[in-house]
């Protein structure tokens, strides 16, 4: 079940350009996640909003909430070449067990050129 | 400060050989997870713990076992392997639910199935 949907799919900048990201998601959340992925990696997680906040920071990381439209924009500034990466937007999700899990879509691949 | 660790990195495996990806974490957490990263489908759960001696299932939990007899160690059985879980294994472990706070992923695990 595939919750999050991030736009575009890849996305091509130079160095000292701000790249942003979209995610779209279907349900009722909680809070929201990004996370990155560098090629051959793991995920990273990079920042959490909860429902109630409309805009948090992090370093070079701006990130926006708006829940009426069920969407977030992940921004990243001054975009340097070790941003190359994918990005993830994951929402939660309650199991009938009361566990509550992540729900990821299928990313943005950022390619920041030197 | 090992975090999350996964082993083995990479495994070929024939169509019906059983096997036993490992995923340790140092950080006394009590939830761990598994989940399964495909091309265009994100992350997907396998199976989930949210303690020692507690597991249920995920979204794909077929052609998976898995046991948790330490907080550290949850490891993640495949039965009979098919061709069809040829797919990149991440562990994941987080202090509370992994919908309600920051997820700690190991380095994944590359299977091919053939």
């Amino acid at each position: 079940s595939q919750q999050g949907e991030e736009d575009p799919q890849a996305l091509s900048i130079q160095e000292g350009e701000n790249a942003t990201m979209n995610c779209s998601y279907k349900t009722s959340i909680n809070n929201l996640q990004w996370y990155r992925q560098n090629s051959g990696r793991g995920l990273v997680h990079l920042i959490l909003i909860r429902s109630n906040e409309r805009e948090k920071h992090s370093g070079r990381l701006r990130v926006t909430l708006d829940t009426s439209k069920k969407s977030s924009s992940l921004l990243i500034t001054a975009s340097r070449a070790a941003d190359t990466a994918s990005y993830f937007c994951a929402t939660d999700a309650v199991l009938n067990t009361g566990f509550q899990k992540l729900v990821f879509g299928t990313g943005t691949r950022l390619l920041v050129s030197p | 400060n090992a975090g999350v660790t996964q082993t083995p990195k990479f495994q070929v495996l024939k169509t019906g050989q059983s096997m036993t990806l490992q995923c340790a974490q140092d950080m006394n957490h009590e939830y761990m997870s598994w989940y399964r990263q495909d091309p265009g489908m994100g992350l997907r759960l396998i199976h989930y713990s949210v303690g020692a001696g507690i597991t249920d299932q995920g979204e794909v939990p077929n052609g998976y076992n898995v046991s948790r007899s330490t907080t550290e160690d949850f490891p993640l059985r495949l039965l009979s392997a098919a061709p069809s879980q040829t797919s990149v294994y991440f562990c994941a472990s987080s202090l509370l639910g992994q919908g309600e706070g920051r997820a700690f992923f190991g380095q994944g695990t590359r299977l091919t199935v053939v």
